[in-house]
C-alpha cells in the first residue's frame, strides 16, 4: 500500500533561515504532489503543486522540488517568518480523480524569533 | 479565492444519534467534493468521493451506510454519521475542486460522540 513519510514530526528554526522540509514515499509513482498548511482545527490550505515531469516549482518564498527517482519532494520556505509556523502536509494523487489524495502525518514547524 | 464554508465546526451528541455536516462552496461550482477524516496527531484519510447528482464513491474500509453523503447540487455536499460511536469521534474535513490545480477545504468539524 501507498507510504508517505514526512522526515520529521517537528522542526524548530531560527526566523530569517531557510526551513527545509523532506516528504518521502513509496510503491506508487504519482502524477502530481501537493503542500498544504495545515493550522490547528483548521482544515489545509494548498500551497503548491508540482506535476511528474517538473523538477522545481516557486511561490514567493516557498520552492518545492520533486524527484521521482529518489521518490522524494522537499519543500523550502526561505527567510521563515513566526507567521509561517504550522504543520505542512505532503499530499500524493490517488490517481483516476484530482482530488483524490493520500496525505501524509505533516511536520509542525516552529520559528522562532 | 474559492471557498469552501463547512457547518458546523464543532458537534458533541449522544451515542446512538445521527449528525449531519454541511459542506459548501460559496463561489463556485463544485461537481467533485471529497470527504476526509482526521484522528490527533494522524494524517487525513480520504472517506468517499461524492459527485453532484450520483452516489458517492467509498474508499475501502469506509461503511457506506454508516457514512451517507449527498451532492444534491453544485454546491452542496452533506454527510450524516449514522447511529454514531465514541470511534467516529474525529475530526472531519471536505474539500472541493476549483480550477484544474486546486483543491479548497473547508475549516472541518470536530465530531466528539459521547
Amino acid at each position: 500500500s501507498q507510504k508517505i513519510e514526512q522526515n520529521s514530526e517537528a522542526l524548530n528554526i531560527q526566523e530569517g533561515k531557510t526551513a527545509t522540509l523532506t516528504c518521502n514515499y513509496t510503491n506508487y509513482s504519482p502524477a502530481y504532489l501537493q503542500w498544504y498548511r495545515q493550522d490547528p482545527g483548521r482544515g489545509p490550505v494548498f500551497l503548491l503543486l508540482i506535476r511528474e515531469n517538473e523538477k522545481e516549482k516557486r511561490k514567493e518564498r516557498l520552492k518545492v522540488t520533486f524527484d521521482t527517482t529518489l521518490k522524494q519532494s522537499l519543500f523550502h520556505i526561505t527567510a521563515s517568518q513566526p507567521a509561517d509556523s504550522a504543520t505542512y502536509l505532503c499530499a500524493l494523487d490517488r490517481g483516476s480523480t484530482l482530488g483524490r489524495l493520500y496525505f501524509g502525518r505533516g511536520t509542525q514547524l516552529t520559528v522562532w524569533p | 479565492g474559492a471557498v469552501v464554508s463547512q457547518h458546523p465546526s464543532w458537534v458533541i451528541c449522544k451515542s446512538g444519534t445521527s449528525v449531519k455536516i454541511e459542506c459548501r462552496s460559496l463561489d463556485f461550482q463544485a461537481t467533485t467534493m471529497f470527504w476526509y477524516r482526521q484522528f490527533p496527531k494522524q494524517s487525513l484519510m480520504l472517506m468517499a468521493t461524492s459527485n453532484e447528482g450520483s452516489k458517492a464513491t467509498y474508499e475501502q474500509g469506509v461503511e457506506k451506510d454508516k457514512f451517507l453523503i449527498n451532492h444534491a447540487s453544485l454546491t452542496l455536499s452533506t454527510l450524516t454519521v449514522t447511529s454514531a460511536h465514541p470511534e467516529d469521534s474525529s475530526f472531519y474535513i471536505c474539500s472541493a475542486r476549483g480550477d484544474v490545480e486546486k483543491l479548497f477545504f473547508g475549516s472541518g468539524t470536530q465530531l466528539s460522540v459521547l
